[in-house]
């Protein structure tokens, strides 16, 4: 089963509003990762959180973890037509050099002029 | 920094012909390159992860035999789809890491369209 779970699976909101997906996982994990797809392109690496770490900031983005709930969220502000892509949350639960990551289902953000 | 190069971008083929889908680290070496396979509006799926110089590591229910995936160097993993078929067709996506990256953000290239006619 996925171990990351986003909600909602579909945001849509007007330029300049703030954006907040979340992200639900099961397991004791070494790291929590937010990344960014476009339509038919790649990912892009956003931000990474680790286990002992509660928030981290970047520019218009604040991640949020909390490792009891096992939950994470993405904060985009003052969002703008550019940031319309899917968000995928990415747990790494790996041990030792087996490294892996798991992604969530995602959130299709949709940012509106 | 750390670009990850993946051919072709889109592939159209017919039905029983293998397909080779390529994907280099322009500006880094990578042991590690990892392979997903994507549908509409679904998550990754890892399918297997790549390390130079030996065998790749398959996750459950995908068939080594029908993906074969080589990482002859420390930039280059490939991924062959052999005899494929329709149900084939799919975008998928390759990742790598830098050397002693691990527990490093990924790298991706921006995926292949493989249609299969």
């Amino acid at each position: 089963s996925q171990q990351g779970e986003e909600d909602p699976q579909a945001l849509s909101i007007q330029e300049g509003e703030n954006a907040t997906m979340n992200c639900s996982y099961k397991t004791s994990i070494n790291n929590l990762q937010w990344y960014r797809q476009n339509s038919g392109r790649g990912l892009v690496h956003l931000i990474l959180i680790r286990s002992n770490e509660r928030e981290k900031h970047s520019g218009r983005l604040r991640v949020t973890l909390d490792t009891s709930k096992k939950s994470s969220s993405l904060l985009i502000t003052a969002s703008r037509a550019a940031d319309t892509a899917s968000y995928f949350c990415a747990t790494d639960a790996s041990g030792g050099s087996n490294y892996k990551l798991t992604f969530g289902k995602g959130t299709l953000l949709t940012v509106n002029p | 920094g750390a670009v990850v190069s993946q051919h072709p971008s889109r592939v159209i083929c017919k039905s029983g012909t293998s397909v080779k889908i390529e994907c280099r680290s322009l500006d880094f070496q990578a042991t590690t390159m990892f392979w997903y396979r994507q549908f509409p509006k679904q998550s990754l799926m890892l399918m297997a992860t790549s390390n130079e110089g030996s065998k790749a590591t398959y996750e459950q229910g995908v068939e080594k035999d029908k993906f074969l995936i080589n990482h002859a160097s420390l930039t280059l993993s490939t991924l062959t789809v052999t005899s494929a078929h329709p149900e084939d067709s799919s975008f998928y996506i390759c990742s790598a890491i830098p050397l002693g990256g691990n527990n490093s953000p990924l790298h991706f290239g921006n995926g292949t369209r493989l249609t299969v006619t």
